[in-house]
């Protein structure tokens, strides 16, 4: 596809479950992001993956949060026993490396949560 | 730690106005400073990326402007329609890749 996709785009769980949100990045970059956008807090990094490099896990908020990204391309952002403040949008985004001054993000249009 | 603020949270045109959006960041050190779009319920779509070493950016009617020495960024919106309306977003990255976002500036551009 021409840009970043994400799946599911909506997802209704009970607190207390765990979920698991897909991303696809746009072929070819190597540099994968995970933020979250809450109504209480703006839009936040979670964390991020370059190439083979261990993943920067700085932003996430507690250990239920975990990231993997399979063969340098998909990855699946995993939450594990949802509790109602979780309830967000988990966006994605990726570019073509890590960091410098061309590095340009382009988001996927994001997974809406709703924890019950 | 780096902080990013946009000024004013919300602001609503007549359609055909120029205005300008705000965006302030603390900590110079920067690589580069994007905008982007955000549309209710949907994604972020970039608008404009000026690296540390540019001063300004321009796509159509949209031009960015980065004055990294004193933390600001301005965006010019020139002529604006009601499909301008949405939330604006800026964001900073410093040399840990990760982007730091401002709350958004939400416009309405009234026909």
């Amino acid at each position: 596809g021409a840009g970043v996709s994400q799946s599911p785009s909506n997802k209704v769980t009970e607190k207390g479950k765990d979920v698991e949100l897909r991303c696809d990045p746009i072929s070819g970059h190597t540099a994968l992001y995970w933020y979250r956008q809450s109504l209480g807090q703006g839009l936040e990094f979670l964390i991020y993956f370059q190439g083979n490099s261990a993943p920067d896990k700085s932003g996430l908020p507690s250990d239920r949060f975990s990231a993997e990204r399979t063969g340098g391309s998909v990855s699946t952002l995993t939450i594990q026993r949802t509790q109602q403040e979780d309830s967000a949008v988990y966006l994605c985004a990726s570019s073509l490396e890590a960091s410098g001054s061309w590095n340009e993000q382009y988001f996927g249009p994001g997974t809406r949560l709703t924890v019950t | 730690k780096q902080e990013v603020t946009q000024i004013p949270a919300a602001l609503s045109v007549p359609e055909g106005e120029n205005l300008v959006l705000n965006c302030s960041f603390t900590d110079s050190a920067i690589y580069n400073l994007q905008w982007f779009r955000q549309d209710p319920g949907k994604g972020l779509t970039s608008l404009l990326l000026i690296q540390s070493s540019q001063r300004e950016q321009t796509s159509g009617r949209l031009n960015a402007s980065l004055d990294k020495s004193s933390g600001r960024s301005t965006l010019y919106i020139a002529a604006s329609q009601p499909g301008d309306s949405a939330t604006y977003l800026c964001a900073v990255e410093g040399n840990t890749g990760k982007l730091i976002f401002g709350q958004g500036t939400t416009l309405q551009v009234k026909p």
